[in-house]
């Protein structure tokens, strides 16, 4: 099964919006990660957020973690038509080695000029 | 330009053919993947490799074989292609388990079709 999951699957916004997309998970992790995805491209490492983290910047990108209800969000402020992508959330648990660090099945993120 | 580059982009075998997927990292990465995309199904592990000279199940490994042929290079090799193995492959390195530290570097993918 899944551990990370992202919610919503789609969404659509115009060029300056911010984008909110968020990650609910099962169990304890050591540490969940956000990548982006062009169409017919490789996944691109966005963020790092650990699990004694709660909240960490990188340009336009905020993501936020709270381990008590398990959950994420990444936020892309004054969003462009370059964001347009998928946005996928991996969770890197505590134990269990390589095989258990999920990905999810993605945010679709259109951005409208 | 530094990462981790994979071929073939595209193809196409039909039902019983073999193949290898190739993958080389410039990084000195560690720990090498490999996983399928899937249409709602998100990346799902296929072997990992954690080390040189290592190499480990994933998820999926059913249909699959992989070699770590030194530290740059991991192969993924179809035995004998079904058409269940039709998906977008990507390879991927990481400095540390699991890219607990930095995250994973990905390839651009291959996209396979088996007919």
């Amino acid at each position: 099964s899944q551990q990370g999951e992202e919610d919503p699957q789609a969404l659509s916004i115009q060029e300056g919006e911010n984008a909110t997309m968020n990650c609910s998970y099962k169990t304890s992790i050591n540490n969940l990660q956000w990548y982006r995805q062009n169409s017919g491209r490789g996944l691109v490492h966005l963020i790092l957020i650990r699990s004694n983290e709660r909240e960490k910047h990188s340009g336009r990108l905020r993501v936020t973690l709270d381990t008590s209800k398990k959950s994420s969000s990444l936020l892309i402020t004054a969003s462009r038509a370059a964001d347009t992508a998928s946005y996928f959330c991996a969770t890197v648990p505590f134990s269990g080695g390589y095989q258990k660090v999920t990905f999810g099945t993605g945010t679709k993120l259109q951005v409208i000029p | 330009n530094a990462g981790v580059t994979q071929t073939p982009k595209f193809q196409v075998l039909k039902t019983g053919q073999s193949m290898t997927l190739q993958c080389a990292q410039d990084m000195n990465h560690n720990s090498m993947y490999w996983y399928r995309q899937d249409p709602g199904m998100g990346l799902r592990l296929i072997y990992y490799s954690a080390s040189e000279g290592t190499t480990d199940k994933g998820e999926v490994p059913n249909g699959y074989n992989v070699s770590r042929l030194n530290k740059r290079e991991f192969s993924l090799r179809l035995e004998s292609a079904a058409p269940s193995q039709t998906s977008v492959y990507f390879c991927a390195s990481s400095t540390s388990q699991g890219g607990k530290d930095y995250g994973y570097t990905f390839g651009s993918g291959t996209r396979l079709t088996v007919v």
